[in-house]
């Protein structure tokens, strides 16, 4: 029973092209996240949906497109790719925005950009 | 801007040996801290969740404490085990968002 799924797990792509990862949840959780790992290995936030709204946009170029259809889905898409984009991507989801909650992280989709 | 730290970056234990892992913030006005683990080519898994209220938390061998006013928190793990292995992250959290250290990797040898 995999919790938070994202796929694809790896994405190799040429830089100018546009891509897309998903996300799904089946926790019944209302917020939604994600979070760029670059390769010195730290985390940060990139956005945050809460019941398909969002509600952190942190400082992320507007090439990079968030889309909710639903509170179970959170996917990523991504126009005109360039080398900095390689990173891990990670997807992860919380009962609610309440600070309190522990968030649940998917395995990560690994872009490598060519 | 919260800045996290965590020190050290790598740690090589031989089995059985109690593990300490540091982490250090900046601003402590936080609501909670958080310790993750992170297994090569896989997501994170939440250890142990500290509110900002709170001192430690236990879970098995695991345990955290917190120290806000001085903006740290130490992760005990006791007699580690070759599946302790892995890369441990801390991270905090203020009014909207998470914000983690680069993490410890934890080598325990046989």
């Amino acid at each position: 029973d995999t919790a938070v799924s994202q796929t694809p797990k790896y994405l190799v792509t040429q830089m100018g092209n546009d891509k897309s990862i998903k996300c799904e949840q089946n926790l019944g959780h209302d917020t939604m996240y994600w979070y760029k790992q670059d390769s010195k290995k730290f985390l940060k936030i990139m956005f945050s949906y809460n019941n398909k709204e969002l509600i952190i946009n942190e400082t992320v170029p507007n090439r990079f497109s968030p889309k909710s259809p639903d509170k179970a889905h959170l996917n990523l898409h991504i126009n005109s790719l360039e080398l900095g984009d390689s990173a891990v991507y990670f997807c992860a989801s919380s009962p609610s925005d309440n600070s309190n909650q522990p968030q649940h992280f998917g395995d990560g989709t690994r872009l490598s950009i060519l | 801007k919260q800045e996290v730290t965590q020190i050290p970056a790598a740690l090589s234990v031989p089995e059985g040996e109690n593990l300490v892992l540091n982490c250090s913030f900046t601003d402590s006005a936080i609501y909670n801290l958080q310790w993750f683990r992170q297994d090569p080519g896989k997501g994170l898994t939440s250890l142990l969740l500290i509110q900002s209220s709170q001192r430690e938390q236990t879970s098995g061998r695991l345990n955290a404490s917190l120290d806000k006013s001085s903006g740290r928190s130490t992760l005990y793990i006791a007699a580690s085990q070759p599946g302790d292995s892995a890369t441990y992250l801390c991270a905090v959290r203020d009014d909207y968002k998470l914000s983690f250290g680069a993490g410890t990797t934890v080598t325990v040898r046989a």
